[in-house]
């Protein structure tokens, strides 16, 4: 079965340019999360979707950052504009919310992000 | 809110021997617990889980981990290592809240085997 995809899996832009990155959740799966992980601040949760429907944004740093769902399939995690502190790796998973026990995430490989 | 702390970042341990990571949570509310591994270049991988039952839970590659209520704490043990377990090591905890599915995570151990 295939995993969670996320592409690019490098990206390195000048600061100032518009960063989309993008994931496909695992097939069947109706959440998906989107993670920042940095050595200063560990692995944070962003946002996360549950049938496409943002539920908590709360960790969304600021204005700059956007992300969106718009089928089961799909999500982006846009940065406009970038900057320096943004160079992180963002991770994106995916689950089964069954309406019981909370189901294991499934990661993606992430997308290694350098802002120059 | 929930919180997990790793006090650990680095453990080193010789190859064949055994090892424990430790985790300790806080929260105000009944908890499922997780312990995720992360290899080098990849995302984090579902070592095992605790949601209910036993508090002796068994994952993959031989580990297995111990929650215990009255300690908040949730310890990953593995009885003999070996090179393969080099990676890093994130413990997490939900809460049971049906609705709720947001994951925190600990600041992560990085276990080093020293062949």
């Amino acid at each position: 079965d295939a995993g969670v995809i996320q592409s690019p899996r490098h990206e390195v832009t000048e600061m100032g340019q518009e960063v989309t990155l993008r994931c496909k959740p695992i097939s069947g799966h109706n959440s998906l999360f989107w993670y920042r992980q940095t050595m200063m601040r560990g692995l944070e949760l962003l946002i996360y979707f549950n049938n496409n429907v943002p539920i908590d944004d709360s960790g969304m740093p600021e204005d700059r950052f956007s992300a969106k769902m718009p089928n089961a399939s799909f999500s982006t995690l846009k940065i406009q504009p970038s900057e320096p502190r943004d160079s992180a790796v963002y991770f994106c998973a995916s689950s089964l919310r069954t309406g019981g026990p909370n189901q294991p995430q499934h990661f993606g490989d992430g997308t290694r992000l350098s802002i120059l | 809110a929930q919180s997990v702390t790793q006090l650990d970042s680095q453990v080193p341990v010789f190859e064949e021997a055994p090892v424990e990571l430790r985790c300790n949570y806080s929260s105000s509310v009944s908890v499922y617990l997780f312990w995720y591994v992360q290899y080098p270049n990849q995302g984090l991988q579902l070592l095992l889980k605790y949601l209910s039952g036993s508090t002796l839970v068994k994952g993959i590659n031989g580990f297995e981990a111990e929650f215990n209520k009255s300690q908040t704490s949730f310890h990953l043990r593995k009885p003999s290592v070996h090179i393969s377990d080099t990676a890093e090591y994130f413990c997490a905890v939900s809460e049971v809240d049906f609705g709720n599915e947001k994951l925190t995570f600990g600041t992560g151990t990085r276990l080093t085997i020293i062949p």
